[in-house]
């Protein structure tokens, strides 16, 4: 079945570097979500990739979608101590299956 | 404003007492779904429904129920708890587009549950 896998599982950032974290999937994706989930807090919605080699940027935030369509990134520059929290994204797969990653949690160093 | 209504926030309990966590929203989405959140695991889908009257399993069914009798309520019914079940639960909706796909959940505050 799909799996659907991010690296890394922690990041430690000091605060004003960039960073990136990764999302691949074992099938071909429909599309992809992004997900922020503050500490103590629920998830809430980013955004949604859904074509090929796709790019969206979101203040600070990039967002890509691979050209297989089977990958994605997430690319934040000069990290605030505001973007602390974990990250998921979740994909569909041509069956419609809809699954999350584990998610990548993100800790800002001031 | 547009929100999905999880209650209660913490439930502490004990093993086999039958609890029902409600969950309603009010955007009339048509796709409603329950996860839980383990340390390590993300989140994974217990159940989902698609419409009223329809429901369906996810990757971790086993010791759960819900019902979908109307459009805004999804309530998550837990018959005889065990302290596996010990989880952050969250609630989501969201509109179904072509192929069922959604277009980004909107979740409830969660459901801190423990059985002891």
């Amino acid at each position: 079945g799909q799996q659907v896998m991010q690296i890394p599982q922690y990041q430690h950032v000091q605060e004003g570097e960039d960073f990136t974290t990764y999302c691949n999937s074992s099938t071909t994706l429909s599309n992809i979500q992004w997900y922020k989930q503050r500490p103590g807090g629920h998830p809430v919605f980013l955004i949604q990739l859904v074509k090929s080699g796709e790019v969206k940027k979101q203040k600070r935030l990039t967002f890509q979608f691979g050209e297989a369509k089977k990958n994605s990134s997430l690319h934040i520059t000069a990290t605030q101590t505001t973007d602390v929290g974990t990250y998921f994204c979740a994909g569909t797969d041509s069956w419609g299956k809809f699954q999350f990653g584990a998610g990548t949690q993100v800790v800002v160093t001031p | 404003e547009a929100q999905v209504t999880q209650n209660p926030r913490y439930l502490i309990t004990v093993t086999g007492k039958k609890l029902t966590v409600t969950c309603s929203q009010n955007m009339n989405h048509e796709y409603m779904s329950w996860y839980r959140q383990d340390p390590g695991l993300g989140l994974r889908q217990i159940y989902y429904s698609m419409n009223v009257e329809v429901t369906d399993k996810g990757d971790v069914p086993e010791g759960y129920k819900v019902s979908r009798k109307e459009k805004r309520n999804f309530p998550l019914i837990l018959e005889s708890p065990s302290p596996n079940q010990t989880s952050l639960y969250f609630c989501a909706s969201s509109y179904l587009g072509q192929g069922g796909k959604n277009y980004g959940y909107t979740f409830g505050s969660g459901t801190r549950l423990t059985v002891v």
